[in-house]
């Protein structure tokens, strides 16, 4: 596997709370992004990140934030969960042009 | 506006017969074409790619067509086996990286 984990794998939250899901990748890759994943709606992008504290909006980024102060971690943040936040999210690294990405495990998140 | 469509939510195949998965755009400007297979509690793996300056990439049961002037692409597998029975993801890259995906097609192959 290409070194790429997410944390935590499970998490259920209350309506209001902010969270913090973690990836974290051993292979030195510049290019980080995080996508959420809903019934009949494939994968959406929320943040990516193309450098340490270079970070720009997804297509779905309202309700999120990110942080990448390290090359290894990239940090998706929920300010105040709300219950349509409810998704499973897939951290994933480029691996450049024609070899697509590599995702994590994902982190399936429930908001109640 | 969707840019990356699958419009079949499932096919069923059987086993050792060919399975064609369908996907179109509406981007000229993406630059790589892609495919992802995901089982279920697990994430997308990559599968297969196209550059849009080719319109046939092989890659053993494995096979990807790219169409530009009708912006579409398939993805033909043969022959189909039990396990490749999953959620394939059609996805679109643009210069940047950013990748934009479709909504999936299950595709269940039959013993």
């Amino acid at each position: 596997d290409a070194g790429i984990t997410q944390s935590p794998r499970h998490k259920v939250t209350e309506t209001g709370t902010p969270v913090t899901l973690r990836c974290h990748q051993t292979e030195n890759h510049r290019y980080m992004y995080w996508y959420r994943q809903d019934p009949g709606h494939g994968l959406r992008l929320i943040h990516y990140s193309y450098g340490v504290k270079d970070t720009d909006k997804g297509e779905v980024s309202d309700g999120y934030s990110v942080s990448r102060s390290k090359t290894e971690d990239f940090l998706l943040t929920l300010e105040s969960a709300t219950s349509s936040q409810t998704s499973v999210y897939f951290c994933a690294i480029r691996q450049g042009g024609e070899n697509g990405y590599t995702f994590g495990s994902g982190t399936r998140l429930t908001v109640v | 506006d969707q840019q990356v469509k699958q419009n079949s939510p499932s096919l069923s195949v059987q086993e050792g017969r060919i399975s064609i998965l369908n996907c179109d755009y509406t981007n000229s400007m993406f630059d790589y074409f892609l495919w992802y297979k995901k089982y279920p509690a697990e994430g997308p793996t990559f599968l297969i790619s196209i550059s849009s300056i080719k319109d046939k990439n092989e890659d053993g049961r494995f096979t990807v067509f790219l169409n530009k002037s009708a912006k579409h692409l398939s993805l033909h597998i043969v022959p189909s086996q039990p396990g490749d029975s999953a959620v394939y993801f059609c996805a679109a890259s643009e210069e940047t990286g950013k990748s934009t995906f479709g909504d999936g097609t299950t595709l269940t192959v039959k013993p």
